[in-house]
C-alpha cells in the first residue's frame, strides 16, 4: 500500500523556519517526482514545490520562491521542506503529494494525511 | 500562470440528484485537467484525471468532459458519500494551479 506519512509542523514566529517530512513507502520513491501542496484554513488548494526524482529538476511557486527549499533523500525514502524567512500567510495544511505520470498527463496521486504550520506570534 | 475558474462556489442538492460542476481555464490546457474530491478534515483524493478518466475504485456515477478551456464534472445521481469539496486542477503548465472549489451541501 502507498503511504505518505508527513511530519514537522507546528506553530512557529513570524521570520521563523520550520522543516516538514514525509515518509513515503509502497513505492519506488526515487522513480517518482514529489510535491508538496497547501491549503490554508477555510481556503483552497495551492501547490508549492515539485522536485523529480532524482533531485536534479526542482520548481517553486512565487509565493514561497527564495525562502523554502525542497530536497529528498532517496536512500530513506524521505521528502522534506525547508521552510524560512515564514509568514502568517503560510499557515496551512501541507501535504506532500506524489506525481503519477502517464502519456495523458500527469495528477497528483495519492496525498498525505498533512501537517499544520501555524504562523503567529 | 493558468488561472482556473470554478462554478459554482457552492450548491445543495439532494440525494439521487443530478450535479453539474463546471470548470474553465483561462487559456487552453488541452486535456490536462484533474478533479480531485476532500471531505472535511481529510486529505483530497484522485476523482478523474486526463479530463475523464477514472482510477479504478472511483465509482461510475462520476464523469469529466471537456478539452481546450472548458470542462464539466457530473454526478449522475448523488449518494451521501458524495457531499464534500471538488476541486479542479491543470496539469499543463506551471504553476500547477487549482480551482478555488465546489462544496456540495445537502
Amino acid at each position: 500500500e502507498v503511504q505518505l506519512v508527513e511530519s514537522g509542523g507546528g506553530l512557529v514566529q513570524p521570520g521563523g523556519s520550520l522543516r516538514l517530512s514525509c515518509a513515503a513507502s509502497g513505492f519506488i520513491f526515487s522513480s517518482y517526482t514529489m510535491n508538496w501542496v497547501r491549503q490554508a484554513p477555510g481556503k483552497g488548494l495551492e501547490w508549492v514545490s515539485y522536485i523529480n526524482g532524482v533531485g536534479n529538476a526542482i520548481h517553486y511557486s512565487d509565493s514561497v520562491k527564495g525562502r523554502f527549499t525542497i530536497s529528498r533523500d532517496n536512500a530513506n525514502n524521505a521528502l522534506h521542506l525547508q521552510m524560512n524567512s515564514l509568514r502568517a500567510d503560510d499557515t496551512a495544511v501541507y501535504y506532500c503529494v506524489r506525481d503519477r505520470r502517464e502519456q495523458l498527463g500527469f495528477w497528483f496521486d495519492p496525498w498525505g494525511q498533512g501537517t499544520l504550520v501555524t504562523v503567529s506570534s | 500562470d493558468i488561472q482556473m475558474t470554478q462554478s459554482p462556489s457552492s450548491l445543495s442538492a439532494s440525494v439521487g440528484d443530478r450535479v453539474t460542476i463546471t470548470c474553465r481555464a483561462s487559456q487552453t490546457i488541452t486535456s490536462y485537467l484533474n478533479w480531485y474530491q476532500q471531505k472535511p478534515g481529510k486529505a483530497p483524493t484522485l476523482l478523474i484525471y486526463a479530463a475523464s478518466t477514472l482510477p479504478s475504485g472511483v465509482p461510475s456515477r462520476f464523469s469529466g468532459s471537456g478539452s481546450g478551456t472548458d470542462f464539466t464534472l457530473t454526478i449522475s445521481s448523488l449518494q451521501p458519500e458524495d457531499f464534500a469539496t471538488y476541486y479542479c486542477q491543470q496539469s499543463y503548465s506551471t504553476p500547477w494551479t487549482f480551482g478555488q472549489g465546489t462544496k456540495v451541501e445537502i
